[in-house]
Protein backbone atom coordinates (compact mmCIF):
# COMPACT_ATOMS: atom_id res chain seq x y z
CA UNK A 1 0.00 0.00 0.00
CA UNK A 2 0.96 3.73 -0.41
CA UNK A 3 3.60 4.91 2.36
CA UNK A 4 4.82 8.17 3.54
CA UNK A 5 8.86 9.13 3.96
CA UNK A 6 9.19 10.16 6.91
CA UNK A 7 12.92 11.39 8.09
CA UNK A 8 14.56 11.75 10.13
CA UNK A 9 13.34 8.36 11.69
CA UNK A 10 15.08 9.86 15.53
CA UNK A 11 16.77 13.36 16.78
CA UNK A 12 18.39 14.01 19.84
CA UNK A 13 18.54 17.61 20.29
CA UNK A 14 19.54 20.24 23.14
CA UNK A 15 16.77 22.26 24.35
CA UNK A 16 16.51 25.97 22.98
CA UNK A 17 17.74 24.40 19.44
CA UNK A 18 14.95 24.24 15.91
CA UNK A 19 14.17 21.10 14.72
CA UNK A 20 12.92 20.17 11.55
CA UNK A 21 11.12 16.82 9.84
CA UNK A 22 10.06 16.36 6.69
CA UNK A 23 8.00 14.19 4.53
CA UNK A 24 7.72 12.74 1.21
CA UNK A 25 5.04 10.56 -0.97
CA UNK A 26 5.39 9.31 -4.52
CA UNK A 27 1.39 10.30 -4.62
CA UNK A 28 -0.22 13.37 -4.52
CA UNK A 29 -2.62 14.17 -1.31
CA UNK A 30 -5.24 16.58 -0.92
CA UNK A 31 -4.48 17.45 3.23
CA UNK A 32 -1.46 17.19 5.04
CA UNK A 33 -1.49 16.71 8.80
CA UNK A 34 1.01 16.54 11.56
CA UNK A 35 0.58 14.51 15.00
CA UNK A 36 2.68 14.71 18.41
CA UNK A 37 2.17 11.28 20.17
CA UNK A 38 2.78 10.33 23.49
CA UNK A 39 4.02 7.23 25.27
CA UNK A 40 0.46 5.21 26.30
CA UNK A 41 -2.19 8.05 24.48
CA UNK A 42 -3.43 8.83 20.87
CA UNK A 43 -2.10 11.10 18.40
CA UNK A 44 -2.58 15.01 19.03
CA UNK A 45 -3.37 17.22 16.09
CA UNK A 46 -0.87 19.48 15.78
CA UNK A 47 -1.39 21.56 12.13
CA UNK A 48 -3.76 20.76 9.16
CA UNK A 49 -2.71 22.18 5.86
CA UNK A 50 -5.17 22.52 3.09
CA UNK A 51 -3.58 23.68 -0.04
CA UNK A 52 -0.79 23.44 -1.69
CA UNK A 53 2.03 25.75 -0.65
CA UNK A 54 0.01 27.07 2.73
CA UNK A 55 2.15 27.55 5.29
CA UNK A 56 0.39 27.44 8.57
CA UNK A 57 2.09 28.11 12.24
CA UNK A 58 0.79 27.02 15.60
CA UNK A 59 3.15 28.68 18.54
CA UNK A 60 6.63 27.30 17.92
CA UNK A 61 5.12 24.98 14.88
CA UNK A 62 5.43 25.77 11.77
CA UNK A 63 4.33 23.58 8.63
CA UNK A 64 4.08 23.63 5.24
CA UNK A 65 2.26 21.61 2.83
CA UNK A 66 4.33 21.39 -0.59
CA UNK A 67 3.90 22.88 -4.22
CA UNK A 68 3.80 19.16 -6.23
CA UNK A 69 1.35 18.49 -3.19
CA UNK A 70 3.71 15.05 -2.26
CA UNK A 71 5.38 16.65 0.63
CA UNK A 72 5.16 18.63 3.48
CA UNK A 73 7.72 19.57 6.86
CA UNK A 74 7.51 20.37 9.80
CA UNK A 75 9.59 23.53 12.27
CA UNK A 76 9.91 23.80 15.31
CA UNK A 77 11.71 26.58 16.89
CA UNK A 78 13.14 27.15 20.58
CA UNK A 79 12.81 23.40 21.74
CA UNK A 80 11.37 22.62 25.08
CA UNK A 81 11.55 19.69 27.09
CA UNK A 82 7.87 19.23 26.53
CA UNK A 83 8.30 18.74 22.97
CA UNK A 84 9.39 15.13 23.59
CA UNK A 85 7.49 12.59 21.70
CA UNK A 86 6.74 10.68 18.31
CA UNK A 87 5.59 12.82 15.64
CA UNK A 88 3.84 12.27 12.18
CA UNK A 89 2.87 13.11 9.25
CA UNK A 90 -0.35 11.97 7.87
CA UNK A 91 -1.67 12.17 4.08
CA UNK A 92 -5.41 12.59 3.21
CA UNK A 93 -7.13 12.00 0.00
CA UNK A 94 -4.49 9.18 -2.05
CA UNK A 95 -6.85 7.72 -4.56
CA UNK A 96 -10.11 9.69 -4.24
CA UNK A 97 -10.28 8.53 -0.13
CA UNK A 98 -12.15 10.99 1.95
CA UNK A 99 -11.35 9.11 5.29
CA UNK A 100 -8.06 7.15 5.26
CA UNK A 101 -5.60 8.92 6.65
CA UNK A 102 -1.74 7.28 5.90
CA UNK A 103 0.69 8.11 8.48
CA UNK A 104 4.20 8.13 8.44
CA UNK A 105 6.69 5.68 10.34
CA UNK A 106 7.16 9.04 12.95
CA UNK A 107 10.10 10.71 13.85
CA UNK A 108 11.11 10.70 18.04
CA UNK A 109 12.21 13.80 19.42
CA UNK A 110 14.51 13.96 22.34
CA UNK A 111 15.30 17.10 24.03
CA UNK A 112 18.06 17.33 26.54
CA UNK A 113 17.60 20.28 29.12
CA UNK B 1 -13.84 16.62 28.82
CA UNK B 2 -15.37 16.40 25.50
CA UNK B 3 -12.50 15.29 23.48
CA UNK B 4 -13.00 11.60 21.76
CA UNK B 5 -13.02 8.76 24.80
CA UNK B 6 -12.71 5.24 24.11
CA UNK B 7 -13.37 2.04 26.51
CA UNK B 8 -11.61 0.09 27.50
CA UNK B 9 -8.46 1.55 28.02
CA UNK B 10 -6.65 -1.66 27.97
CA UNK B 11 -7.84 -5.16 27.35
CA UNK B 12 -5.94 -8.59 28.34
CA UNK B 13 -7.52 -11.69 26.98
CA UNK B 14 -6.93 -15.20 25.76
CA UNK B 15 -6.66 -16.04 22.27
CA UNK B 16 -9.56 -17.23 21.02
CA UNK B 17 -11.57 -14.65 22.36
CA UNK B 18 -14.45 -12.09 21.80
CA UNK B 19 -13.23 -8.40 22.62
CA UNK B 20 -15.57 -5.63 21.92
CA UNK B 21 -14.20 -1.80 21.56
CA UNK B 22 -16.38 0.99 22.41
CA UNK B 23 -15.86 4.49 21.29
CA UNK B 24 -17.24 7.99 21.77
CA UNK B 25 -16.30 10.60 19.04
CA UNK B 26 -16.60 13.96 19.79
CA UNK B 27 -20.45 15.25 19.66
CA UNK B 28 -21.05 17.08 16.88
CA UNK B 29 -18.50 14.98 14.35
CA UNK B 30 -20.60 13.04 12.02
CA UNK B 31 -17.41 11.21 10.95
CA UNK B 32 -15.78 8.49 13.03
CA UNK B 33 -12.44 6.33 12.18
CA UNK B 34 -10.96 3.19 13.48
CA UNK B 35 -6.78 2.92 12.99
CA UNK B 36 -4.85 0.11 14.36
CA UNK B 37 -1.16 0.96 15.64
CA UNK B 38 1.56 -1.63 16.20
CA UNK B 39 4.89 -0.58 18.09
CA UNK B 40 6.84 1.51 16.34
CA UNK B 41 4.32 2.44 13.42
CA UNK B 42 1.72 4.48 12.51
CA UNK B 43 -1.78 4.29 12.83
CA UNK B 44 -3.58 2.07 10.17
CA UNK B 45 -6.87 2.96 8.69
CA UNK B 46 -9.31 0.01 9.58
CA UNK B 47 -12.61 1.96 8.76
CA UNK B 48 -15.15 4.74 8.75
CA UNK B 49 -18.60 5.88 9.04
CA UNK B 50 -20.35 8.65 8.05
CA UNK B 51 -23.12 8.98 10.60
CA UNK B 52 -24.29 5.60 10.60
CA UNK B 53 -23.50 4.78 7.33
CA UNK B 54 -19.70 2.21 7.28
CA UNK B 55 -18.46 4.17 3.62
CA UNK B 56 -14.70 2.40 3.38
CA UNK B 57 -12.93 -0.50 5.02
CA UNK B 58 -9.30 -1.32 4.68
CA UNK B 59 -7.99 -4.61 3.55
CA UNK B 60 -6.87 -5.09 6.87
CA UNK B 61 -10.05 -5.33 8.36
CA UNK B 62 -10.67 -8.77 8.20
CA UNK B 63 -13.46 -10.88 8.11
CA UNK B 64 -13.13 -11.33 12.33
CA UNK B 65 -13.58 -8.12 12.87
CA UNK B 66 -16.80 -5.68 12.17
CA UNK B 67 -17.75 -2.39 13.26
CA UNK B 68 -20.94 -0.43 14.09
CA UNK B 69 -21.87 2.83 14.96
CA UNK B 70 -26.01 1.85 14.79
CA UNK B 71 -27.37 5.73 15.79
CA UNK B 72 -24.37 7.52 13.97
CA UNK B 73 -22.94 8.31 17.61
CA UNK B 74 -21.17 6.10 19.54
CA UNK B 75 -19.20 2.92 17.57
CA UNK B 76 -18.46 -0.42 18.77
CA UNK B 77 -15.68 -2.44 17.16
CA UNK B 78 -15.41 -6.43 17.72
CA UNK B 79 -12.79 -8.74 16.98
CA UNK B 80 -13.88 -12.40 16.86
CA UNK B 81 -11.51 -15.76 17.97
CA UNK B 82 -8.59 -12.66 18.75
CA UNK B 83 -5.02 -13.86 17.28
CA UNK B 84 -1.80 -12.69 18.67
CA UNK B 85 -1.24 -10.79 15.64
CA UNK B 86 -4.24 -8.78 16.95
CA UNK B 87 -2.13 -7.09 19.67
CA UNK B 88 -2.07 -3.11 19.34
CA UNK B 89 -3.33 -0.03 19.76
CA UNK B 90 -6.67 0.47 18.79
CA UNK B 91 -7.51 4.16 18.16
CA UNK B 92 -10.61 5.90 17.64
CA UNK B 93 -11.02 9.19 15.82
CA UNK B 94 -14.07 11.60 14.50
CA UNK B 95 -14.22 14.78 12.75
CA UNK B 96 -16.81 17.01 11.08
CA UNK B 97 -16.66 15.67 7.34
CA UNK B 98 -12.97 15.78 5.94
CA UNK B 99 -11.98 18.15 8.27
CA UNK B 100 -8.95 17.30 10.73
CA UNK B 101 -9.54 13.83 12.82
CA UNK B 102 -9.34 14.10 16.53
CA UNK B 103 -7.98 11.27 17.95
CA UNK B 104 -9.59 9.54 20.93
CA UNK B 105 -6.68 7.85 23.76
CA UNK B 106 -6.75 4.47 22.43
CA UNK B 107 -7.47 0.42 23.77
CA UNK B 108 -4.28 -1.38 23.71
CA UNK B 109 -5.12 -5.03 23.36
CA UNK B 110 -2.94 -7.98 24.50
CA UNK B 111 -3.73 -11.40 23.32
CA UNK B 112 -2.32 -14.23 24.80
Amino acid sequence: GQQLNQSPQSMFIQEGEDVSMNCTSSSIFNTWLWYKQEPGEGPVLLIALYKAGELTSNGRLTAQFGITRKDSFLNISASIPSDVGIYFCAGQGYGGSQGNLIFGKGTKLSVKP
Amino acid sequence: DTGVSQNPRHKITKRGQNVTFRCDPISEHNRLYWYRQTLGQGPEFLTYFQNEAQLEKSRLLSDRFSAERPKGSFSTLEIQRTEQGDSAMYLCASSLLSVGQFFGPGTRLTVL
